[in-house]
């Protein structure tokens, strides 16, 4: 069955430091997305990728992070200079359609920033 | 701001047993998806809704969507230990960004 995969499961980074987070998407799906979960907490939309664009973004979703679709297959976030406040289980997902249609969510990345 | 509230939040009941959770918002969703989670992994799909009244049935979970699409529940009959776990709401909210509610977090007893 095809799935969302993310790499790496756990990113170690010292504040102020970059961080890329890799997705590959559901290779049928058109729409993708990254949530993120701090710990405790609930899920929490940061923007929404199709087309080679941005469809929608949140307001946690502020110019230190942007999203990239390098090739055919991967999906990436960077955070340009990570915060403490930036820890937190990041959660790829793709679907494929737009509106009422299903998302499908990968393992997640935990993102430690010390 | 669409909000979506589940409860209720911790849930510890009887192998056997039959419960029901919530998800409520004063939000019209477009449809509501139900999701599992596992500590340190990703929401697994557990089913969509999409149509007002809609009733959806996976073996011993019932899920339902309101008339008016602002509320659900998800009602587990002869719950087992197995279904130990979090148990998350999501309405499609916007263009297609998905609003979760803080989830339920169920413990069946043996």
């Amino acid at each position: 069955e095809p799935e969302v995969t993310q790499t790496p499961s756990h990113q170690v980074t010292q504040m102020g430091q970059e961080v890329i987070l890799r997705c590959v998407p559901i290779s049928n799906h058109l729409y993708f997305y990254w949530y993120r979960q701090i710990l405790g907490q609930k899920v929490e939309f940061l923007v929404s990728f199709y087309n080679n664009e941005i469809s929608e973004k949140s307001e946690i979703f502020d110019d230190q992070f942007s999203v990239e679709r390098p090739d055919g297959s991967n999906f990436t976030l960077k955070i340009r200079s990570t915060k403490l406040e930036d820890s937190a289980m990041y959660f790829c997902a793709s679907s494929e359609f737009r509106g009422t249609d299903t998302q499908y969510f990968g393992p997640g990345t935990r993102l430690t920033v010390l | 701001t669409q909000l979506l509230e589940q409860s209720p939040q911790f849930l510890s009941i009887q192998e056997g047993e039959n419960l029901t959770v919530y998800c409520n918002s004063s939000s019209v969703f477009s449809s509501l998806q139900w999701y599992r989670q596992e500590p340190g992994e990703g929401p697994v799909l557990l089913v969509t809704v999409v149509t007002g009244g809609e009733v959806k049935k996976l073996k011993r979970l019932t899920f339902q969507f309101g008339d008016a699409r602002k509320d659900s529940s998800l009602h587990i009959t002869a719950a087992q230990t197995g279904d130990t776990g979090l148990y998350l709401c999501a309405g499609v909210g916007g263009a297609q960004k998905l609003v979760f509610g803080q989830g339920t977090r169920l413990t069946i007893n043996p």
